[in-house]
């Protein structure tokens, strides 16, 4: 069975700090993404990273997967309170039936101004 | 172009009831996936149908099922309503390729209440 695990589960800082979230796993990924979700909402796709090594920045976000393509990060620059929310990362693989995206429990990040 | 339609937003049914969810996906996406969130278990993959079949089914019980229609448009019906089952159900649509990287979309979900 494929896990994702998040790391923190929570986090509260104050705005302008910088954040890193992980996601871990001991499984290969063929593509990695991350989601942003709101209270009462559906999950938004911020990113979707495909290549070990790779970095995407996203304004103040910077993604980045893994060289084995089995972890992946988030790190937030100066964060914000726009930035409040459930951070979800989700693996997918290669061949077969697409639709099972595996999810990582989730970082709640809480920004104070 | 319209994102991704759930029907109805809020529900509140009772043990042993049914109930039955809906979703319209992205115009063009041919693969729609259900998935159940709760605070404990986080996103759960259901089940995934592409071109009317379903392609791929989570580990839950029979009383959670699918379907799609011709036009892509999915529902997901639960029997036998247990308290368990209250949660966030979402459904997401995809162009539904093999590749990996099949960038899924959410819709806002179906708040499921059972009591």
């Amino acid at each position: 069975t494929q896990l994702l695990e998040q790391s923190p589960q929570f986090l509260s800082i104050q705005e302008g700090e910088n954040l890193t979230v992980y996601c871990n796993s001991s499984s290969v990924f063929s593509s990695l993404q991350w989601y942003r979700q709101e209270p009462g909402e559906g999950p938004v796709l911020l990113v979707t990273v495909v290549t070990g090594g790779e970095v995407k920045k996203l304004k103040r976000l910077t993604f980045q997967f893994g060289d084995a393509r089995k972890d992946s990060s988030l790190h937030i620059t100066a964060a914000q309170p726009g930035d409040t929310g459930l951070y979800l990362c989700a693996g997918s693989n290669y061949g077969g039936s697409q639709g099972n995206l595996i999810f990582g429990k989730g970082t709640k990040l809480s920004v104070k101004p | 172009k319209a994102g991704v339609t759930q029907t109805p937003r809020y529900l509140i049914k009772t043990r042993g009831q049914q109930v039955t969810l809906s979703c319209s996906p992205i115009s063009g996406h041919r693969s729609v996936s259900w998935y159940q969130q709760t605070p404990g278990q986080g996103l759960q993959f259901l089940f995934e149908y592409f071109s009317e079949t379903q392609r791929n089914k989570g580990n839950f019980p029979g009383r959670f099922s699918g379907r799609q229609f011709s036009n892509s448009r999915s529902e997901m019906n639960v029997s036998t309503l247990e308290l368990g089952d209250s949660a966030l159900y979402l459904c997401a649509s995809s162009l539904g390729g093999t590749s990996g990287i099949d960038e899924q979309f959410f819709g806002p979900g179906t708040r499921l209440t059972v009591l």
